[in-house]
C-alpha cells in the first residue's frame, strides 16, 4: 500500500534563503507524485507532478521537485523564498488502481522578513 | 472562466441538524471527490464517484451521504450522525486524462455550534 511522510511539520527560514520540505514515499510501482499548496483558508492548488518522465520536475512561483527513486524521495525546493511563499504545503502519491490521492499531513512553511 | 465552485463558504449550523454542501464543476471532469481537514492533518476523503449515479466511501464515510445524478454536481450532506462535524472540506474533481491530478473548490467552513 502507499504512503507518503513528510518529515517537517514546520520549517521556518528567512526570506531569500533557500526552501527544502522533504517527502518521503512507499509504493510497490513507479507512482505518481504530486506537491500541492494551500494558503489560509484557500482550496488546494498544484504546484508541480511527477509521472514518470523527467526526474527533475519545475512547478510553479519557481519551485521544483526531484524524485529520487533509491531513495524514495520527492523533496520540494526553492532558491530564494519569498513572503507570499508562506503557506501548508502537501506532498502526495497517487493510487493508480482506484486513481485515489494519499495525502501527507502537510508541512506549513513559514518566512521570517 | 472554468472551475469548481463550493457554498457557502463559511456554515453554521446547530448541533443535530443535517446540512448539505454544495460543489459544482465545469471541467466537464467525471471524477468527483469529497475530503475533510482538520488542523495539522492531511486531507481524508469521504466519499468519491467516478461516474454520474455511481460513488463509493472513502476513509471516513460514516455520517455523509452524497448524490450524483448530474456530472457537474456532487453535493455532501453532513448528517445528525456525524460526531464531530465541525471541519474544513474541501470538494475536487478530475480528469480521466491528468494522471490523476485532482482540481479544487476554495472550501467550505462547517461549524457546528
Amino acid at each position: 500500500a502507499q504512503s507518503v511522510t513528510q518529515l517537517d511539520s514546520h520549517v521556518s527560514v528567512s526570506e531569500g534563503t533557500p526552501v527544502l520540505l522533504r517527502c518521503n514515499y512507499s509504493s510497490s510501482y513507479s507512482p505518481s507524485l504530486f506537491w500541492y499548496v494551500q494558503h489560509p483558508n484557500k482550496g488546494l492548488q498544484l504546484l508541480l507532478k511527477y509521472t514518470s518522465a523527467a526526474t527533475l520536475v519545475k512547478g510553479i512561483n519557481g519551485f521544483e521537485a526531484e524524485f529520487k527513486k533509491s531513495e524514495t524521495s520527492f523533496h520540494l525546493t526553492k532558491p530564494s523564498a519569498h513572503m507570499s511563499d508562506a503557506a501548508e504545503y502537501f506532498c502526495v502519491v497517487s493510487d493508480d488502481s482506484n486513481y485515489q490521492l494519499i495525502w501527507g499531513a502537510g508541512t506549513k512553511l513559514i518566512i521570517k522578513p | 472562466d472554468g472551475g469548481i465552485t463550493q457554498s457557502p463558504k463559511y456554515l453554521f449550523r446547530k448541533e443535530g441538524q443535517n446540512v448539505t454542501l454544495s460543489c459544482e464543476q465545469n471541467l466537464n471532469h467525471d471524477a468527483m471527490y469529497w475530503y475533510r481537514q482538520d488542523p495539522g492533518q492531511g486531507l481524508r476523503l469521504i466519499y468519491y464517484s467516478q461516474i454520474v449515479n455511481d460513488f463509493q466511501k472513502g476513509d471516513i464515510a460514516e455520517g455523509y451521504s452524497v448524490s450524483r445524478e448530474k456530472k457537474e454536481s456532487f453535493p455532501l450532506t453532513v448528517t445528525s450522525a456525524q460526531k464531530n462535524p465541525t471541519a474544513f472540506y474541501l470538494c475536487a474533481s478530475r480528469s480521466g486524462f491528468s494522471y490523476n491530478e485532482q482540481f479544487f473548490g476554495p472550501g467550505t467552513r462547517l461549524t457546528v455550534l
